[in-house]
């Protein structure tokens, strides 16, 4: 069966300070990766998504990025995180298609970033 | 680009009620609709879903309609209970899935 894991599960890092959280599936292949970012009390919102290796699209301009070095990892990045980077961050995957979007998202249990 | 519009933002019932939870979208296109309960902290996770070819889906006290003419779907929780007491949030399967807002629903013993 499909497994997604995400880590760490939480952290607390000053500004100015990188970011690096990281994400893998297993017992797929090819999959689309995505991460999104839930702050307190509000909606989903989506960061990034991936449908292969080194294909990275962008939902919105930010202080962050992300990569796909192998077909399933995913990883979100920041050189100096600002007060606002604060939130949960919410890997997930949804099975890939010939890169169309198809079928249920599978949320990884999330990272509680604090950036004081 | 697509957008859904997801009412109420709040919802308080007492238990035993039905709760009602609506969204509308844009894109004439969209054939998927899934529905996600997210508990306080948790991930969020699928509860129920519905495709463009059918108008209703039942799963126990779960059930969700579509009226594609209108472009809008809503969930149905009938009988709720405390543990339903969750965030609850629709989606509309564009590429990639588009969320909205979603519902904090609070059932009151």
């Amino acid at each position: 069966s499909q497994t997604i894991h995400q880590w760490p599960a939480t952290l607390v890092q000053p500004v100015g300070s990188p970011l690096s959280l990281e994400c893998t599936v297993e017992g797929t292949s090819n999959p689309n990766l995505y991460w999104y970012r839930q702050a307190a009390g509000r909606g989903l919102q989506l960061l990034f998504y991936s449908v292969g290796i080194g294909q990275i699209s962008s939902e919105v301009p930010q202080n962050l990025s992300a990569s796909r070095p192998q077909d399933r990892q995913f990883i979100l990045s920041s050189k100096k995180l600002l007060l606002s980077d604060s939130g949960f961050y919410l890997c997930a995957w949804s099975p890939g298609t010939s890169g169309s979007n198809t079928g249920e998202l599978f949320f990884g249990e999330g990272s509680r970033l604090t950036v004081l | 680009g697509e957008n859904v519009e997801q009412h109420p933002s709040t919802l308080s019932v007492q238990e035993g009620d039905s709760a009602v939870i609506k969204c509308t979208y844009s894109d004439s296109a969209s054939n998927y609709f899934p529905w996600y309960k997210q508990e306080l902290g948790k991930r969020p996770q699928l509860i129920i879903d519905i495709r463009s070819n059918v108008g209703e889906k039942k799963d126990q006290r779960i059930a969700v309609t579509l009226n594609k003419t209108a472009k809008h779907f809503s969930l149905h929780i009938t009988e709720t209970q405390p543990e339903d007491s969750a965030v609850y949030f629709c989606a509309d399967w564009y590429t990639p899935l588009v969320f909205g807002k979603g519902t904090r629903l609070s059932v009151i013993a």
